[in-house]
């Protein structure tokens, strides 16, 4: 177990509408990562906060988009639905500290398999 | 923008064997840091191992050990004493240092499913 917590385990929608997935960091950890893992594009990152800031972009689409509250938890919502949207979305953390220190390792949660049909 | 391969899509071999998992990274960065993570069937990601591409030694965790050649962009990862809960993929991840300090996003190749047979 690594620490990191997602809601729900698994999604099952309609195309076109929008879900939200949820996050909670390890304790101590201030930085939030998301990625998408499907078939066709492997693993993928999308987006990272910092201490409820954001800090990187990866390939993120613009129906997608994500948030870190106070209390550190994160949520990434997408929107308007595509099939090809169906994938397994990890949250990942990590301490976010000085860069070269072991607070660089991210850990990941168990993921959310987002279905849409 | 950085690249990570992972040529061997698939490789299978007998409990308590040495294998070998190659990768090569293509970055115009000179600090950052390799990672191979695994994931079973369970889908769960879990870290194996990390390196630092400013260390010269090589990281080793128990059974698992790598191979990190920076000049040819070169990270391998050794499975001495195979067993079968190490069938799983395996994927290589690069990530560069991040201005301002703290961690960057991860680039992932597309992995290595190894089966370990009894």
């Amino acid at each position: 177990d690594s620490g990191v917590t997602q809601t729900p385990k698994h999604l099952i929608t309609a195309t076109g509408q929008r879900v939200t997935l949820r996050c909670s960091p390890r304790s101590g950890d201030l930085s939030v990562y998301w990625y998408q893992q499907s078939l066709d594009q492997g693993l993928q990152f999308l987006i990272q906060y910092y201490n409820g800031e954001e800090r990187a972009k990866g390939n993120i689409l613009e129906r997608f988009s994500a948030q870190q509250f106070p209390d550190l938890h994160s949520e990434l919502n997408l929107s308007s639905l595509e099939l090809g949207d169906s994938a397994l979305y990890f949250c990942a953390s990590s301490v976010g500290g000085t860069s070269g220190s072991r607070g660089d390792t991210q850990y990941f949660g168990p993921g959310t398999r987002l279905t849409v049909l | 923008a950085q690249t990570v391969t992972q040529s061997q899509p698939e490789m299978s071999v007998q409990e308590a064997e040495t294998v070998t998992l190659s990768c090569t990274y293509d970055t115009s960065e000179s600090n950052y840091y390799l990672f191979w993570y695994k994931q079973p069937p369970s889908r769960q990601m879990i870290l194996v191992i990390r390196q630092e591409a400013y260390k010269q030694q090589n990281a080793t965790e128990n059974r698992f050990s790598v191979n990190f050649q920076k000049a040819a962009k070169s990270f391998s990862l050794k499975i001495s004493d195979s067993q079968l809960g190490d069938t799983a993929m395996y994927f290589c991840a690069f990530m560069k240092h991040a201005v301002g300090g703290g961690a960057d996003g991860l680039t992932f190749g597309k992995g290595t499913h190894l089966i370990i047979q009894p």
